[in-house]
């Protein structure tokens, strides 16, 4: 069972350059969510969705945007990158039939902006 | 991370117990996640503590005071696998989880 898959696993950006980080799980999740990590910091949420077609925003979600299509999928965009965007990106799911779900995460991305 | 507060680094050796605290903000509270995530890689769930008092999952235990805004994770017989960091989540008003920056884990032999 694949889970929750994240790409790309790492990327070196220039600041001012747009990426798009994907995520596709396989369990059918309703809920998805993007945090960010950074050292000596908490997980902090920068967008989630309840469901596929809505979307809300977390804690952190000025300079990304996301959206929600299908079920599987749910990409984050950086229109125009700045170095404070450095981070490890996870991508969660959890199936949503109750508001205390588990959280069930990708792998990861890593990004550097220069 | 937002009023949650856990150590940042603990070492235990291999084979005892180590009891990893966490207190967080009361109010709005609607339950307590503790994750483990080894060093470059993604955060798997060990617990959930709704109710006061002590969950236990083979080796390790949560226990959970919601009128003290306290939990603590405990391990026991303590492996070299267990080295990574331990992670408390809360479970906010909006059933958000607000996560603490992470308990660094270090076991030696």
């Amino acid at each position: 069972t694949a889970g929750i898959t994240q790409a790309p696993t790492s990327q070196i950006l220039a600041a001012g350059r747009s990426m798009t980080l994907r995520c596709t799980q396989d369990m059918r999740h309703n809920a998805m969510y993007w945090y960010r990590q950074d050292l000596g910091l908490g997980l902090r949420l920068i967008h989630y969705s309840n469901t596929a077609g809505t979307t809300g925003k977390g804690e952190v979600p000025d300079g990304y945007s996301v959206s929600r299509a299908n079920t599987d999928d749910f990409p984050l965009t950086l229109a125009s990158a700045v170095p404070s965007q450095t981070s490890v990106y996870f991508c969660a799911s959890s199936d949503g039939e109750g508001n205390t779900d588990t959280q069930y995460f990708g792998p990861g991305t890593r990004l550097t902006v220069l | 991370g937002q009023n949650i507060d856990q150590p940042t680094e603990m070492t235990a050796t291999e084979g005892a117990i180590v009891q990893i605290n966490c207190t967080y903000q009361t109010s709005g509270f609607n339950g307590l996640f503790w994750y483990q995530q080894h060093a470059g890689e993604a955060p798997t769930f060990l617990s959930y503590n709704v109710l006061d008092g002590l969950e236990e999952k083979g080796r390790f235990s949560s226990f959970l005071s919601r009128s003290k805004g306290y939990s603590y994770l405990l391990l026991k017989e303590l492996q070299m696998k267990d080295s990574a960091s331990y992670l408390c989540a809360r479970l906010d008003s909006n059933y958000q989880l607000i996560w603490g920056a992470g308990t660094k884990l270090i076991i030696k032999p």
